[in-house]
């Protein structure tokens, strides 16, 4: 069973241009929902998150918007660079303390 | 601080084979997880440790997975015997549980391939 749904599985923006990345989830008890970033050969690492209370976080120029009711949140990359060039998975942890993990999404920037 | 250390990096087995894979979490971490990342998926959580024992491992098919975790830090996954499905990214993560700041602090993975 796939606890937290994730599209696009792939995504090519331009230089300067928005990347918008959408996760759905259906368990409520979940209670935090980060974002991860993984370069080939690399760990993912966390990038951003957000807990349920509250609907929009924002660091630099990465934004999370948080849809309580609809059980959605979305990952708003401003002015992408081809050093975002990654895989973003978006994840959701319950109060057991696991995380479960979005299929992921390939972004790449063209320069 | 130095990170999640994980070994071997890279594993090539034939199917039947068995194989070891070997995590050192942050110091201090109590948590300690281990994830399979198949080529093109999200990680999936196979087993969780709280200190040394088992929270989580309902996603561990245990006739041919095991881990270990003793004393608390390092943490051993076992595959006995290898099947070509088992190909992935294992993924060794672990967090601090009394900070609860929710982040998982990942290594840089063991890719086993089965042939």
């Amino acid at each position: 069973q796939q606890q937290v749904k994730q599209s696009p599985q792939s995504l090519i923006v331009q230089k300067g241009g928005i990347s918008i990345i959408n996760c759905a989830y259906e368990n409520t008890a979940f209670d935090y929902f980060p974002w991860y970033q993984q370069f080939p050969g690399k760990g993912p690492a966390l990038l951003i998150a957000i807990r349920p209370d509250v609907s929009e976080k924002k660091e630099g120029r990465f934004t999370i918007s948080f849809n309580k009711s609809a059980k959605q949140f979305s990952l708003h990359i401003m002015d992408s660079q081809p050093g975002d060039s990654a895989t973003y998975f978006c994840a959701a942890r319950n109060t057991g303390n696991q995380f479960y993990f979005g299929t992921g999404t390939s972004l790449t920037v063209i320069p | 601080e130095a990170g999640v250390a994980q070994s071997p990096r890279y594993k090539i087995i034939e199917k039947r084979q068995s194989v070891a894979f070997w995590c050192n979490p942050i110091s201090g971490h109590a948590t300690l997880y281990w994830y399979q990342q198949i080529l093109g998926q999200g990680p999936k959580l196979l087993i969780q440790f709280q200190n040394n024992g088992v929270v989580d491992d309902s996603q561990l098919p245990k006739d041919r997975f095991s881990a270990e975790r003793l004393k608390g830090v390092d943490s051993t996954l076992k595959i006995q015997p290898a099947k070509l499905e088992d190909s992935a990214v294992y993924l060794c993560a672990s967090s601090h549980r009394r900070m609860n700041t929710g982040e998982l602090f990942f290594g840089e993975g063991s890719r086993l391939t089965v042939l």
